[in-house]
C-alpha cells in the first residue's frame, strides 16, 4: 500500500513569491492534515479536512496561507507571498475518520527554505 | 488546552542497553497516546498507540510503551536498543473524546553508539 506522497521534496524560493505543496494521502483516508514543523519543534497543525470541508483552519494564517482539497483526495497548500520565517517543514499527513482509526500517517514532507 | 512534555532533548546509550524516552501529558479527560519516530528527512513513522486497555503498549520494531495513568506518562520503551534506533522521536496526545488536534511534544533525539 502506498503511503501519504508529497511533493515537491524541497524548495527553495525568495521571499514574497508564491509557493505551493502537494498531497496525495493514503487511499481511503479521508480526513488529511496539513502540518508546519519548525527545526528542533514537533509538528503544529496548520488545517483539517474531512472530505474537502476544511474543518479545523484555525491555526492557519490565512493572510497569506491557502488550501484546497476540491474533490475530497488531494490537497494543495499555497502560501502568497512566503516570509523568511516561513522557512520549515511542511508535512502532510491522512487517516481514516473518527471512530474508524485515526492513527495518521505521515508523509515524507516539503521542506521550504525562503531566502 | 492538552500538551506534551518530553523532558530530555536527548537520550544516549550503547547498543543492547535498553532504551527509554520519556514523555508525560496533560489532557481533559482520557487521553489517546502516540509515539512517532522521525529519521532525517523523513516523515513521522508510526511506533505505537494507546486508547484503553492493557497500560503496556506493545508496537513496531520492538518498542514499546508503559501507559502511567497516575503519573501521567507514557514512556517509550525498547529492552535492548540497535544503532539503526538513532533518530528524532515525538510523543502525542489528544483528548478520546472532543478535540481532534494532535499536540505533539517538542521531540527526543535518541543516539545508539556501537
Amino acid at each position: 500500500e502506498a503511503g501519504v506522497v508529497q511533493s515537491p521534496r524541497y524548495k527553495i524560493i525568495e521571499k514574497k513569491q508564491p509557493v505551493a505543496f502537494w498531497c496525495n494521502p493514503i487511499s481511503g483516508h479521508n480526513t488529511l492534515y496539513w502540518y508546519l514543523q519548525n527545526l528542533g519543534q514537533g509538528p503544529e497543525l496548520l488545517i483539517r479536512y474531512e472530505n474537502e470541508e476544511a474543518v479545523d483552519d484555525s491555526q492557519l494564517p490565512k493572510d497569506r496561507f491557502s488550501a484546497e482539497r476540491l474533490k475530497g483526495v488531494d490537497s494543495t497548500l499555497k502560501i502568497q507571498p512566503a516570509e523568511l520565517g516561513d522557512s520549515a517543514v511542511y508535512l502532510c499527513a491522512s487517516s481514516f475518520p473518527r471512530g474508524h482509526g485515526e492513527t495518521q500517517y505521515f508523509g515524507p514532507g516539503t521542506r521550504l527554505l525562503v531566502l | 488546552a492538552q500538551s506534551v512534555a518530553q523532558p530530555e532533548d536527548q537520550v544516549n546509550v550503547a547498543e543492547g542497553n535498553p532504551l527509554t524516552v520519556k514523555c508525560t501529558y496533560s489532557v481533559s479527560g482520557n487521553p489517546y497516546l502516540f509515539w512517532y519516530v522521525q529519521y532525517p528527512n523523513r516523515g513521522l513513522q508510526f511506533l505505537l498507540k494507546y486508547i484503553t486497555g492493557d497500560n503496556l503498549v506493545k508496537g513496531s520494531y520492538g518498542f514499546e510503551a508503559e501507559f502511567n495513568k497516575s503519573q501521567t506518562s507514557f514512556h517509550l520503551k525498547k529492552p535492548s536498543a540497535l544503532v539503526s534506533d538513532s533518530a528524532l522521536y515525538f510523543c502525542a496526545v489528544r483528548p478520546l473524546i472532543g478535540d481532534y488536534k494532535l499536540s505533539f511534544g517538542a521531540g527526543t533525539t535518541v543516539t545508539v553508539r556501537a
